[in-house]
């Protein structure tokens, strides 16, 4: 079956310039994660949405930094103004649980983003 | 807050003995623990999770993890490593309070040596 889908797969964008990152979870998947990990680190976490509804954004590093899900599936993880501190592979994750349940979270193969 | 700490960010160890990658937790709530596998431009892949049931798990591949509450650690273990186990390994917590972010190690990159 179709697992976690990100596009596009790598993305070069040139610093100040607007980018868009697209995850597709798995079919009927509640939550949706996304995670940004630098290299040579673990994935840390961005922002969280139940269905539609962004219930956690703690992680967002900036304002530059926006992430919807407006239908309760696809999700876009928008990041304005690119800086090179922002290179990094962003990760998506998806998973059937809701809060307080047991859950495993499936991730997608990740957005390699480079700011040149 | 919840944190963990690898041990070691580099394990090397030869084709058949035994693999040992380290762990520590620290969580205000009692834990969930997770290890993920990361290869070379593939996913992460749950390895085994813990969840407050039997205290020794048993994962895909071989490996299993011990929850040890008096020592706050999850070390992974794998009797007999095979060079496809060559890869980042990262353990993980969550707790079930509030949302389930992931909170992740630096990861435990695993050499084979043949």
């Amino acid at each position: 079956g179709a697992g976690v889908s990100q596009s596009p797969r790598y993305k070069v964008a040139k610093r100040g310039q607007d980018v868009a990152l697209r995850c597709d979870p798995i079919s009927g998947h509640v939550s949706l994660f996304w995670y940004q990990q630098a290299l040579g680190q673990g994935p840390e976490f961005l922002t969280y949405f139940q269905n539609e509804a962004q219930l956690d954004k703690s992680g967002l590093p900036s304002d530059r930094f926006f992430a919807e899900r407006p239908e309760g599936s696809v999700s876009t993880l928008k990041i304005q103004r690119t800086q090179q501190e922002d290179s990094a592979v962003y990760l998506c994750a998806s998973s059937l649980a809701l809060a307080g349940a047991s859950y495993e979270q499936y991730f997608g193969p990740g957005t390699r983003l480079t700011v040149t | 807050a919840q944190s963990v700490t690898q041990l070691d960010s580099h394990v090397s160890v030869s084709e058949g003995t035994p693999v040992l990658l380290r762990c520590n937790y620290s969580s205000s709530y009692s834990p969930s623990l997770f290890w993920y596998v990361q290869h070379p431009n593939k996913g992460l892949q749950l390895l085994l999770k813990y969840t407050s049931a039997a205290t020794l798990v048993k994962g895909i591949n071989g490996f299993e993890a011990e929850f040890k509450k008096s020592e706050t650690s999850f070390h992974l273990t794998k009797p007999s490593a095979h060079m496809s186990d060559a890869a980042e390994y990262f353990c993980v917590v969550s707790d079930l309070e509030g949302n389930e972010k992931l909170t992740f190690g630096t990861g435990t990159r695993l050499t084979i040596i043949p």
